[in-house]
């Protein structure tokens, strides 16, 4: 069975500056799709970024990106220019194409933004 | 309305209650979704209906009873839950084989 693992329950970061949060998974496919998902406080969670495993090329949002190392199984968010509306819940997901209705979450990270 | 909504946002019952809770999904969608969110747990996917229809089902308690009755709509119906059952429930839609999950900003319950 699939697993993701955030270490960091919490990170904090000051305004402007640039975060890295990480992401872990295990997993014996060798096509999968992995995602990144944002839940402000009392606010919805909304999708950030995806990567499919079979690029090779960092998925990049705007001022989010990732580090995909397949080889790892790691895959990390960078913020960069980071802004208080950035303070929120993150959260890791993977996602099989053998069972596309399934997303497997991670812990989550808590995200403070300071001035 | 826009997206996908719950109601009520939140929720106090004892455990000899019954409830539901209710999703809503404006997005046109054909898959929707319940999902279990406890402090410093993953989320737990609870149920999926596709087409309507009940595609999986994760091991849930049977006080926990989900009904779709057409692809906009999703209840769940709670009847003598257990402390440990409090928790956010969110509930989320997408496209069958679609990228992305819509969530809904979910029903904080609590059972006393």
């Amino acid at each position: 069975a699939q697993t993701v693992t955030q270490s960091q329950p919490e990170m904090s970061v000051q305004e402007a500056e640039t975060v890295t949060l990480s992401c872990t998974y295990d997993t014996s496919e060798s096509d999968y799709y992995l995602f990144w998902y944002k839940q402000p406080p009392s606010r919805q969670m909304i999708l950030v970024i995806r990567q499919e495993a079979y690029k090779q090329q960092n998925a990049t949002e705007n001022r989010f990106s990732v580090n995909f190392q397949k080889a790892a199984k790691s895959f990390s968010l960078k913020i960069s220019d980071s802004q208080l509306g950035d303070a929120a819940m993150y959260f890791c997901a993977y996602r099989s194409p053998e069972n596309t209705d399934k997303l497997i979450f991670g812990t989550g990270t808590r995200l403070q933004v300071f001035p | 309305e826009t997206g996908v909504t719950q109601t009520p946002r939140h929720l106090v019952m004892g455990m000899t209650n019954k409830k539901s809770l209710k999703c809503e999904q404006h997005l046109g969608h054909n898959a929707m979704y319940w999902y279990k969110q406890s402090a410093k747990k993953p989320l737990e996917l609870m149920f999926v209906y596709s087409l309507e229809e009940r595609v999986e089902n994760n091991s849930v308690p049977s006080r926990f009873s989900p009904e779709c009755p057409n692809s906009s709509h999703l209840f769940l119906h709670l009847h003598t839950l257990q402390p440990e059952d409090s928790a956010l429930y969110l509930c989320a839609s997408s496209q069958i084989g679609g990228w992305e999950q819509y969530f809904g900003p979910g029903t904080r319950l609590t059972v006393t």
